[in-house]
């Protein structure tokens, strides 16, 4: 099993809202990574996770709260967020941080409105 | 602050024609990734190079890596249909002194390729 899986593919929440995104992968990988690549623009890192523990944090907004409650899971909570933060989220996963071989899920389109 | 930056940000080329993708970045990285992006999809990874001139190809397209010019080049032989999408390039940094895992993308390249 060499995949990452990310649900919802899709989601609209309101700007009050409160909603999650979840990334899962069962191969063992250690590290973790959440990415955010908005319309016709490259993916730019917002977290790494190593090892369940926060590891780079790419001066992300406080409104974006990361999670690893175990190996295999990671979590992007979200709340209160702007129109402008609709993007893909990417989650990638890889044996150890900085391995050259990470693995991508299929992202998460989000729209606020 | 690292920049990565690709060109050209747009490449239209014809069936069985032959094209070169460049990549320059800013700061010393032997750590190089090149990924394919189909529209509305995720990351493919296509070549990671990791020394000093690397080549790696696959199929059509064959990737190297200059890390003293601070140059990747992806070059695309024979293009078909099948490789119209989005092109990156990555350069992996370690982040604080210590492990890599800071990938820098460029802007992408979106190929089309016409019949």
């Amino acid at each position: 099993d060499t995949e990452v899986t990310q649900t919802p593919k899709h989601l609209v929440m309101g700007m009050t809202n409160k909603k999650s995104l979840k990334c899962e992968q069962h191969m063992g990988h250690r590290a973790m990574y959440w990415y955010k690549q908005k319309a016709k623009k490259p993916p730019e890192l917002m977290f790494v996770y190593s090892y369940e523990k926060l590891s780079i944090n790419e001066s992300v907004p406080s409104r974006f709260s990361p999670e690893c409650p175990n190996s295999s899971l990671l979590n992007l909570h979200l709340h209160a967020l702007q129109p402008e933060d609709s993007a893909l989220y990417l989650c990638a996963s890889s044996r150890r941080q900085g391995d050259t071989e990470a693995f991508f899920g299929q992202g998460t389109r989000l729209t606020v409105v | 602050e690292l920049k990565v930056e690709q060109n050209p940000l747009f490449l239209s080329m014809q069936e069985g024609k032959n094209y070169t993708i460049y990549c320059n970045y800013s700061t010393t990285s032997d750590r190089l990734y090149w990924y394919r992006q189909d529209p509305g999809k995720s990351l493919e990874s296509l070549f990671v190079l990791l020394s000093n001139g690397a080549v790696k190809q696959e199929g059509r397209l064959m990737a190297s890596l200059d890390t003293k010019a601070r140059l990747s080049t992806l070059h695309i032989t024979a293009a078909v249909h099948d490789l119209s999408a989005t092109y990156f390039c990555a350069v992996d940094t370690p982040a604080g002194g210590t492990s890599y895992g800071k990938l820098t993308f460029g802007q992408g390249t979106i190929l089309t390729v016409h019949p």
